[in-house]
């Protein structure tokens, strides 16, 4: 069955460091969004990706980059994490006919 | 400032009564979606409607759209304990583009 997985799923690391998040999806979707969830804000938009070498800035992306080299993989980088990006991050992918998105398990990041 | 706003942001309610939830949004969309997501877990979706669609139904969902009023309900007829989630309403702009979620109602359904 396709699927849409995370990793890892939980993560402590230290301001200041650089942190990547894996989102791979076997849907074979052009579209790919990293969201972050916080309580009282529902999810933001940090980047999302139309198709490969595609890549746009969403409603949160200062801090954030990703890059889109194939159909499978969006990779979500913290350059230099700040405890403001402490968050749970979701990662979710859609065919561009039907828009509904099919979302990951999402990642529990702690920066200390 | 965020398209979708649900309304109320928490509702008890005990098994077996229908549940309401409403969102509101601001500019004009493709498409509207609502989404569940259980504690701890992403969010799963439920049922899209197009700005051309005024109802839908899914099993015991039934969504409305009002593109005059930029409002769409979600009801859950006949709820369930196994109900209780939170429930989020996405808006699609005309070109597929803007894909923003509202803050979500918290639903819980008492048995």
């Amino acid at each position: 069955d396709a699927e849409i997985t995370q990793s890892p799923r939980h993560k402590i690391t230290e301001t200041g460091r650089q942190v990547t998040l894996a989102c791979h999806q076997t849907w074979n979707h052009n579209n790919m969004f990293w969201y972050r969830q916080d309580l009282g804000h529902g999810l933001r938009l940090i980047h999302y990706s139309y198709g490969v070498h595609d890549t746009n800035k969403g409603e949160v992306s200062d801090g954030y980059s990703v890059s889109r080299s194939n159909t499978e993989d969006l990779p979500l980088t913290l350059e230099s994490a700040a405890s403001s990006q402490t968050s749970v991050y979701f990662c979710a992918s859609s065919d561009r006919r039907t828009y509904e998105q099919f979302f990951g398990p999402g990642t529990r990041l702690t920066v200390l | 400032s965020q398209q979708g706003e649900e309304d109320p942001q928490a509702l008890s309610i005990q098994e077996g009564e229908n549940a309401t939830m409403n969102c509101s949004y601001k500019t004009s969309i493709n498409n509207l979606q609502w989404y569940r997501q259980n504690s701890g877990r992403g969010l799963v979706h439920l049922i899209l409607i197009r700005s051309n669609e005024r109802e839908k139904h899914s099993g015991r969902l039934r969504v409305t759209l009002d593109t005059s009023k930029k409002s769409s309900s979600l009801l859950i007829t006949a709820s369930r304990a196994a109900d209780t989630a939170s429930y989020f309403c996405a808006t699609v702009g005309n070109y597929g583009q803007n894909f923003v979620f509202g803050p979500g109602t918290r639903l819980s359904v008492l048995p």
